[in-house]
């Protein structure tokens, strides 16, 4: 069964601050993504990372897929109190040949003004 | 308005009471699934399916029944509920048949089991 561990759980930080949330397996994604969730609402996908070593930005937040296409990062500049919510990654499996999608377990993200 | 629509919202039960969450997606996607949320867990996968009459399991199956008779509809039935199954419950669906395009999620149902 492939794992998709995420880290830290649960993040309290100033606004302004750097922060930086990882999501590691020792199995190998075809694809991953990573996606925003607040309370009472789906979560809602930020970005899709497909080729290892890619890295994308979507203004603060910066995505990375690692080269082996095992482990993925969430890095947010300057955070803001709009950025709080919970932070989830999910990945396909490597062969990329059936619908499993297995998501890690979350990052709780407060942002304090 | 694009969107995955579940029903009921919050739903209280007894144990052993079968129970239908409906969802519908009006997007036409081909792919849809079914999570449960749970604290320190993240979403787990119960069941998905790839087109009409196609279905499979997730990563926890047990306890959940699924039909897709119908693109643009994919209930979840607990034909005997228990305790354990108390959880909050999302319908997804997704343009691409293997679902690794966008997951577009509906706003969830949470279910209680006494």
């Amino acid at each position: 069964t492939q794992l998709l561990e995420q880290s830290p759980q649960f993040l309290s930080i100033q606004e302004g601050e750097n922060l930086t949330v990882y999501c590691n397996s020792s199995s190998v994604f075809s694809s991953l993504q990573w996606y925003r969730q607040e309370p009472g609402e789906g979560p809602v996908l930020l970005v899709t990372v497909v080729t290892g070593g890619e890295v994308k930005k979507l203004k603060r937040l910066t995505f990375q897929f690692g080269d082996a296409r095992k482990d993925s990062s969430l890095h947010i500049t300057a955070a803001q109190p709009g950025d709080t919510g919970l932070y989830l990654c999910a990945g396909t499996d490597g062969s990329g040949n059936t619908g499993k999608l297995i998501f890690g377990q979350g990052t709780t993200l407060q942002v304090k003004p | 308005e694009a969107q995955v629509t579940q029903n009921p919202r919050y739903l209280i039960t007894v144990t052993g009471k079968k129970l239908t969450v409906t969802c519908s997606q009006n997007m036409n996607h081909e792919y849809m699934s079914w999570y449960r949320q749970d604290p320190g867990l993240g979403l787990r996968q119960i069941y998905y399916s790839m087109n009409v009459e196609v279905t499979d399991k997730g990563d926890v199956p047990e306890g959940y029944k699924v039909s897709r008779k119908e693109k643009r509809n994919f209930p979840l039935i607990l034909e005997s509920p228990s305790p354990n199954q108390t959880s909050l419950y999302f319908c997804a669906s997704s343009l691409w048949a293997r679902g690794t395009g966008e997951l577009f999620f509906g706003e969830g149902s949470r279910l209680t089991v006494l």
